[in-house]
């Protein structure tokens, strides 16, 4: 297994253009996590699903940013309209089940804002 | 509420010396804890888990309930071990609480 990839590894962007992050988690896996990590904030979760279905989203900073999970295969974090204080890396990662297994982290993408 | 804490952000000490990187949580049930390594510019990585006692490079951690906490030990710092270091927090059906992280140096 390829392990949790993400796309694409690095995003430039202005403020105020879209942006759309993907992850596509290991085959099987039922839950998947989205975190932002920064110098000043370290690792934030930012939401995580369950079998498709959004569990937690009181990591989502603010309405700018949107994540969807259409199937067991992907999933998109959006930001809408960009900021420059949203430059961070943001990792997605997954794991088998609801239960105490470790979780599998992709390789991130830096995003920075201009 | 799960929450996961690291007193020490940096952490410098010299090769050969012993290290240990403190972790504390606080939850009334019982949880899963880990220690996770991120190496400069990599993806962050299992290092080991509390429930399988799986452990590479040497670290080790014990589980302290009475403590609350689950700090991570190796008696002998390499200077490749230089990487920052995550405590999680993971129960069943909840999500994954990371600590704030502390960043080891191990300077030669």
């Amino acid at each position: 297994d390829a392990g949790v990839i993400q796309s694409p590894r690095h995003e430039v962007t202005e403020m105020g253009q879209e942006v759309t992050l993907r992850c596509k988690p290991i085959s099987g896996h039922n839950s998947l996590f989205w975190y932002r990590q920064t110098m000043m904030r370290g690792l934030e979760l930012l939401i995580y699903f369950n079998n498709n279905v959004p569990i937690d989203d009181s990591g989502m900073p603010e309405d700018r940013f949107s994540a969807k999970m259409p199937n067991a295969s992907f999933s998109t974090l959006k930001i809408q309209p960009s900021e420059p204080r949203d430059s961070a890396v943001y990792f997605c990662a997954s794991r088998p089940g609801t239960g105490l297994e470790k979780l599998f982290f992709g390789s991130g993408t830096q995003l920075s804002v201009l | 509420a799960q929450r996961v804490t690291q007193p020490e952000k940096l952490l410098s000490v010299f090769k050969g010396a012993p290290v240990e990187l403190k972790c504390n949580y606080s939850y009334s049930g019982s949880p899963e804890l880990f220690w996770y390594v991120q190496y400069s510019r990599q993806r962050l990585q299992l290092l080991l888990r509390h429930i399988s006692r799986e452990s590479i490079k040497g670290f080790t951690a014990d589980l302290n309930k009475g403590e609350t906490s689950f700090h991570l030990k190796k008696p002998f710092a390499q200077e490749e071990d230089s990487a920052m270091y995550y405590c999680a927090l993971s129960t069943y059906g909840q999500n994954f609480v990371f600590g704030p992280g502390t960043r080891l140096s191990v300077l030669p």
